[in-house]
């Protein structure tokens, strides 16, 4: 079964920082990969997904981008950070049936 | 395009009743359905999910749900529930050809609060 590795858990960063979380995948190849932000009272939104190497797509026209250097490895970043970045970002890698493993999360605050 | 309604937001409930949770589906093709748990901060969890065969799909933690496709409804049900079924429930649907197009649509999420 795949796991999902999210560091770090919790994050505070000033207005105008940069930012960078990491998602890795045990237990599976060429994955789809999956990131969400869930803003505080809110649901799912999906930000970007990956179907390979190099493969971006972005959902929702941001700050942020996405990058996937490695098969298992999910980068989401920054280059200025802004308040309304704050929230729960979480990983996630589909499987052959469509459902997703999720990771831990990381709790964002911008301050 | 698929779409998923969680008609209620917030539920409250006495500890040991029964509770329903409501999820209704919207697409044109056939598709997979799930409900996650969601404890405070913490990730996504699969509760269960119907895929094909029998419509009550029995789930973890004592929970099951029932795929009515007439209805278009999943709704996530336990006959007792307990304090540590305190979370945030999420419906979810992705279509059921594998594609690196479809994704999964979450539901807006019901909030469950159990009452000693």
């Amino acid at each position: 079964s795949q796991t999902i590795h999210q560091w770090p858990a919790t994050l505070v960063q000033p207005v105008g920082s940069p930012l960078s979380l990491e998602c890795t995948v045990e237990g599976t190849s060429n994955p789809n990969l999956y990131w969400y932000r869930q803003a505080a009272g809110r649901g799912l939104q999906l930000l970007f997904y990956s179907v390979g190497i190099g493969q971006i797509s972005s959902e929702v026209p941001q700050n942020l981008s996405a990058s996937r250097p490695q098969d298992r490895q999910f980068i989401l970043s920054s280059k200025k950070l802004l308040l309304s970045d704050s929230g729960f970002y979480l990983c996630a890698s589909r499987g052959w049936e469509g459902g997703y493993t999720f990771g831990s999360g990381t709790r964002l605050t911008v301050v | 395009a698929q779409s998923v309604t969680q008609l209620d937001s917030q539920v409250p409930v006495f500890e040991e009743a029964p509770v329903e949770l409501r999820c209704n589906y919207s697409s044109s093709v056939s598709v997979y359905l799930f409900w996650y748990v969601q404890y405070p901060n913490q990730g996504l969890q699969l509760l269960l999910k119907y895929l094909s065969g029998s419509t009550l799909v029995k789930g973890i933690n004592g929970f099951e749900a029932e795929f009515n496709k007439s209805q278009t409804s999943f709704h996530l049900r336990k006959p007792s529930v307990h304090i540590s079924d305190t979370a945030e429930y999420f419906c979810a649907v992705t279509l059921v050809s594998y594609s690196s197009a479809s994704k999964i649509i979450f539901g807006s999420g019901t909030r469950l609060s159990i009452r000693p």
